[in-house]
């Protein structure tokens, strides 16, 4: 089955500065890469996805990479602010249905 | 349009007792999605199921769990006898029908105690 590696597990930057979160999956066959953004107590909020048919995409401070060959694709935010302060997943998915694979999560903490 | 909607929000449940969570999908949306978060952890598929059809229950536990989706109202995650380690946020998301790959929107979960 597929498995999504995600990195760091923390993070902490300055208000203003950019996040980088890095994951990479197992399963050649997936073919759709979404973010979720969680706060504290909330479900899962989606973000950005993408899906294997584009390197990158991007929607105002945020954008996702992919790398379809290295298996890895990663998430980008930049001009951080204090509201960007969540816990941050990565996900797998093949095209038949929509079962998602979870990475374990990255907590930012953008420090005013 | 309202989201996902998951309740309750909280649920205290002792040893041996059967804990039943619903979920409601979002308008227009036909395939529902159950997965279970273990405190500081990443989030685990459990079943996928589409109206009165299971589709995929591969992470669901052989034992005591159940889902459902009736051609009439929502989806229900059915945790029998439940035990301490069933405490776990657990989450529906939902996705509209007829596109191979679609986003999947999440509900606010439901917040399992065993005490």
């Amino acid at each position: 089955g597929e498995n999504v590696e995600q990195h760091p597990s923390t993070l902490s930057v300055q208000e203003g500065d950019s996040a980088v979160i890095k994951c990479t999956y197992s399963d050649s066959a997936s073919n759709y890469f979404p973010w979720y953004k969680q706060e504290l107590g909330k479900g899962p909020q989606l973000i950005i996805d993408i899906r294997s048919n584009v390197g990158e995409k991007k929607d105002q401070r945020i954008a996702v990479t992919l790398n379809k060959t290295a298996k890895h694709f990663s998430l980008h935010i930049t001009e951080t602010q204090p509201e960007d302060s969540a816990v941050y997943f990565c996900a797998a998915s093949r095209a038949a249905g929509n079962k998602l694979t979870f990475g374990g999560g990255t907590r930012v903490l953008v420090k005013p | 349009n309202a989201g996902v909607m998951q309740n309750p929000r909280h649920l205290v449940r002792r040893r041996g007792q059967e804990a039943r969570l619903r979920c409601s999908p979002m308008k227009g949306h036909s395939h529902v999605y159950w997965y279970r978060q273990l405190p500081e952890e990443g989030l685990k598929f459990m079943v996928y199921l589409q109206k009165e059809n299971i589709i995929d229950e591969s992470g669901m536990p052989k034992e005591r769990f159940s889902a459902e989706f009736p051609k009439e109202g929502p989806s229900i995650l059915r945790i029998q006898q439940v035990v301490r380690g069933d405490s776990a946020a657990y989450f529906c998301a939902s996705s509209p029908p007829g596109r191979e790959v679609a986003e999947a929107f999440f509900g606010q979960g439901t917040r399992l105690t065993v005490v």
